[in-house]
């Protein structure tokens, strides 16, 4: 079965700092894929990345950079010198690659906070 | 290009009440989803169509809902004889399988239902 597990459920930084979001997940699949989305206030899902699990690479957008451990199961997330515009809650999500849905799996999120 | 719209952005019913919510995908999407979301947890899969079939439905799904899609375009979720326990942000995404797989899902504001 697969399920993803986000331990911090709320993060608080003042901003400017870097903050690192964790996300472990579980699955029995050796082909799968790796998400995060933002969901600010007004309530919509953004999507951010989207990481294969042949790709061990890490990648960086702009402030923002993901980093896949395999051998940890883990997909974390980093947000260098982070701004109040961040403030959102965090979802890291998991698809299967052979369920033929590609329905994704949440974990429970994390709420960043970046005070001024 | 306009986004995954969906109406109403909220409902609030007796129990007991029916309720319909409308998701309308980015046009030439084929693939639509819905998902359910609880206060502070993530997003949980309830069912999914590619075109005008539904082709996967989650246990969550009980037997007072059901999903439509009948032209392949929007889609139709309605709740009978609601309960409390109905209360949720109900996310509606859609995707295209003509993209690069795993197929980007691309969600709505959703409708938030409570029921009293």
């Amino acid at each position: 079965a697969q399920k993803v597990t986000q331990a911090q459920t709320e993060i608080s930084v003042v901003e400017k700092e870097d903050v690192t979001l964790d996300c472990v997940y579980e699955t029995r699949d050796t082909t799968y894929y790796l998400f995060w989305y933002k969901q600010p206030p007004s309530g919509e899902l953004v999507f951010l990345i989207r990481r294969n699990s042949f790709d061990e690479q890490n990648e960086i957008s702009g402030r923002y950079s993901w980093n896949f451990q395999k051998s940890t199961s883990s997909f974390n997330f980093t947000i260098t010198a982070s701004q109040v515009v961040d403030s959102a809650v965090y979802f890291c999500a998991l698809s299967e690659a052979l369920g033929g849905s590609e329905k994704l799996v949440f974990g429970k999120g994390t709420k960043l906070t970046v005070n001024p | 290009d306009t986004g995954v719209s969906q109406d109403p952005r909220h409902k609030i019913t007796k129990r007991g009440q029916n309720v319909t919510f409308r998701c309308d995908p980015i046009s030439e999407h084929n693939r639509l989803y819905w998902y359910r979301q609880t206060l502070g947890q993530g997003p949980e899969f309830l069912t999914y169509f590619q075109n005008e079939a539904q082709l996967e439905k989650s246990r969550l799904l009980s037997d007072r809902f059901s999903a439509e899609r009948p032209k392949g375009s929007f889609s139709t979720l309605e709740i009978q004889r609601t309960e409390q326990g109905d209360s949720a942000m109900y996310l509606c995404a859609s995707s295209s399988t003509g993209t690069k797989f795993p197929y980007e899902q691309y969600f709505g504001p959703g409708t938030r239902l409570t029921v009293t």
